[in-house]
């Protein structure tokens, strides 16, 4: 069964760290970009942030460039976001999503399977 | 960045009935290669957005065949031929020609009527 399980989220300070974990199974994990997108409370989907298979090619949305930064462990199929500086407005579900093309390097592709979602809270 | 901009905002069906989503982008999404860089998804309530179709107009695996992408450049609909009850929630459009970022629409509401 093909399963993306985030972990990582709560409440945080404004201010503070968070680290945000994403465990892939069912999938050929290391073949595949993935990607972020958060949702708001009530709001639409923002993407966050991407990475390919092979961690060479990564990319922000401005809105979190230089305080968050994505990484992978191919070897064991997880994903992560490490988010610092958090502000209220990053206040949403994160999901975390496989990019469906296949050893792409430097492009991105629709997004074919989602995780249920971590959800992160910055308040004080 | 490419802005993604969708019509209507909330859409009222008759089970049965088709329905259509537009989506507007504000730079051409055509690539070269004769595909256009557009991507549905379906949000349905309580649950993770899953893909509908990619590349404007290619249906993703298990999405059933009333589904269906159209267009080219910058304008693109999704219809679906005959509503059912489980085909209600929010519809995003996405681009991913030009990133990043991948950009999504505001998102369609379709309810039943």
């Amino acid at each position: 069964e093909v399963q993306l399980v985030e972990s990582g989220g709560g409440l945080v300070q404004p201010g503070r760290s968070l680290r945000l974990s994403c465990a892939a199974s069912g999938i050929r994990f290391g073949d595949h970009g993935m990607h972020w997108v958060r949702q708001a409370p009530g709001k639409g989907l923002e993407w966050v942030s991407g990475i390919n298979y092979n961690s060479v090619y990564i990319a922000y949305a401005d809105s979190v460039k230089g305080r968050f930064t994505v990484s992978r462990d191919n070897a064991k199929n997880a994903l992560y976001l490490q988010m610092s500086d958090l502000r209220s407005e990053d206040t949403a579900l994160y999901y975390c999503v496989k990019d469906m093309c296949y050893h792409n390097p430097t492009d991105f592709c629709a997004l074919d399977v989602w995780g249920q979602g971590t959800t992160v809270t910055v308040s004080s | 960045d490419i802005v993604m901009t969708q019509s209507p905002l909330s859409l009222s069906v008759i089970p049965g009935e088709p329905a259509s989503i537009s989506c507007r982008s504000s730079q051409s999404l055509l690539h070269s290669n004769g595909n256009n860089y557009v991507d549905w998804y379906l949000q349905k309530p309580g649950q993770s957005p899953q893909l509908l179709i990619y590349l404007g107009s290619y249906r993703a695996s298990g999405v059933p065949d009333r589904f269906s992408g159209s267009g080219s450049g910058t304008d693109f609909t999704l219809k679906i031929s005959r509503v059912e009850a489980e085909d209600v929630g929010v519809y995003y459009c996405m681009q991913v020609l030009q990133t990043p970022p991948l950009t999504f629409g505001g998102g369609t509401k379709v309810e039943i009527k």
